[in-house]
């Protein structure tokens, strides 16, 4: 049962052009959602949180919404540069993931981002 | 900036072999985690530690273990490895405390002949 999911396996975008990555999650508990970047044989970096205190938290060109009434967040990436082709994942936290210890983290599939120059 | 650092980047064992991957941070963070990435999976929690000495299972522990003996450095063990077990294994740290992010190494990719 997947609590966080990543619907679209894979995402094409033109250089320039806005990149959407979006994402569900089904438990009202998460409060803390994340999305990673991967590159192949690296390990995931941090790319931008949100807390569900808020609905929107933006750094240069990544942006992050939260509609907590949806149970779901996007990722908007403006202007796309070629090398923003990675596999992005989102990711939650909260209360109650393993024994109401917090900091464990609920990851998607990933989104594979290509963005063509 | 944290580091996170895994001891190999690849690794090629043989069935019935015990394997160790070792995992250090360097930003005294409280929290240590192993996950292992699978095609088509994402990232899936095997055994993760809040302080020395602690562990608890993940999602998918079985076939594993784990040992913290020192704050920055958190071990895998494969006891036995399989073949089912080949795949890339990622370490991640963090700080205690709300909204704090998880910190990764660059993962070591571990086939099992």
């Amino acid at each position: 049962d997947q609590q966080v999911k990543q619907n679209s396996p894979s995402l094409s975008v033109q250089e320039g052009r806005i990149s959407i990555l979006n994402c569900d999650y089904t438990n009202s508990m998460f409060d803390y959602f994340l999305w990673y970047k991967k590159y192949p044989a690296e390990g995931p970096t941090f790319l931008i949180s949100i807390s569900s205190i808020k609905d929107k938290n933006e750094d240069g060109r990544f942006t992050v919404f939260l509609n907590k009434s949806a149970k779901h967040l996007s990722l908007h990436i403006v202007p796309s540069q070629p090398g923003d082709s990675a596999v992005y994942f989102c990711a939650a936290s909260g209360f109650g993931n393993y024994g109401g210890s917090q900091g464990n983290l609920i990851f998607g599939k990933g989104t594979k981002l290509s963005v063509k120059p | 900036d944290v580091k996170v650092t895994q001891s190999s980047r690849y690794l090629v064992k043989r069935t019935g072999e015990k394997v160790f991957l070792e995992c250090v941070q360097d930003m005294d963070h409280e929290n240590m985690f192993w996950y292992r990435q699978d095609p088509g999976l994402g990232l899936r929690l095997i055994y993760f530690s809040y302080d020395v000495k602690m562990k608890e299972k993940g999602d998918i522990p079985e076939g594993y273990s784990v040992s913290r003996e020192k704050k920055e450095r958190f071990s895998l063990i494969l006891e036995s490895a399989s073949t089912n077990q080949t795949s890339m294994y990622l370490c991640a740290s963090s700080a205690t405390g709300v909204f704090q992010p998880q910190h990764f190494g660059d993962g070591t990719r571990l086939s099992i002949l």
